[in-house]
């Protein structure tokens, strides 16, 4: 199964760029989508097909994805970004019964 | 809008079948992919299937042989069975859904917290 990797934490001052990274093989030829997550409370898509902003995310959160490495790019950061971070990947082996969602780790992000 | 609402038991016996139902308002369950994700406490989301075109079915090939995802009895409904749990499903789970075969998920559900306990 395909394996994504991420930063377990990063931490941003307020007004700052935060970047959250998510490794996996050639990672660049896949959709990457990402999600926030707040305690107790479901994810929410911020980022969709790599770079794709849903209606209502801020234009502060960015996507880009090349070779082996996606970014999640959070701009002027704000006290309320701070949260928990998931990239997700579709991992299509060739025979479509195995298909199948893979999330990263999560990477917590903290605003000082 | 589209709202999903998970509903069922909050504490399943080890060796027993979970069963988790998701109500959709906003969206016919005939159209989109519906799926199940879980979240055990402070990890990460594990996917777990979806059902689409109101009855073609993908799960994740490590839950593959004890889960089925299907249409549930009420018409905008969908459904999780779970056999053989152990201590390890315990976990949140939610329902989801996206337009795409390999979407982002747009909608969730709240989530709700499913215990396997003797």
């Amino acid at each position: 199964s395909y394996v994504l990797t991420q930063p377990p934490s990063v931490s941003v001052a307020p007004g700052k760029t935060a970047r959250i990274t998510c490794g996996g093989d050639d990672i660049g030829r896949k959709s990457v989508h990402w999600y926030q997550q707040k305690p107790g409370q479901a994810p929410v898509l911020v980022i969709n097909y790599d770079s794709d902003r849903p209606s209502g995310i801020p234009e502060r959160f960015s996507g880009s994805n090349s070779g082996n490495t996606a970014t999640l790019t959070i701009s002027r950061v704000e006290a309320g970004d701070e949260a928990d971070y998931f990239c997700q990947v579709w991992d299509s082996s060739g025979d479509r019964s195995g298909d199948h969602y893979v999330f990263g780790p999560g990477t917590k992000v903290t605003v000082l | 809008q589209v709202q999903l609402q998970e509903s069922g038991p909050g504490l399943v016996k080890p060796s027993e079948t979970l069963s988790l139902a998701c109500t959709v308002s906003g969206a016919s369950i005939n159209s989109y992919y519906w799926s199940w994700i879980r979240q055990p406490p402070g990890k990460t989301l594990e996917w777990i299937g979806y059902i689409y075109y109101g009855g073609n079915t993908n799960y994740n090939p490590s839950l593959k042989s004890r889960v089925t995802i299907s249409i549930g009895t009420s018409k905008n409904q969908f459904s999780l069975n779970l056999k053989s749990v152990t201590a390890a499903d315990t976990a949140v789970y939610f329902c989801a859904t996206g337009p795409g075969y390999s979407s982002g998920l747009d909608y969730w559900g709240r989530g709700t917290l499913v215990t396997v306990s003797s």
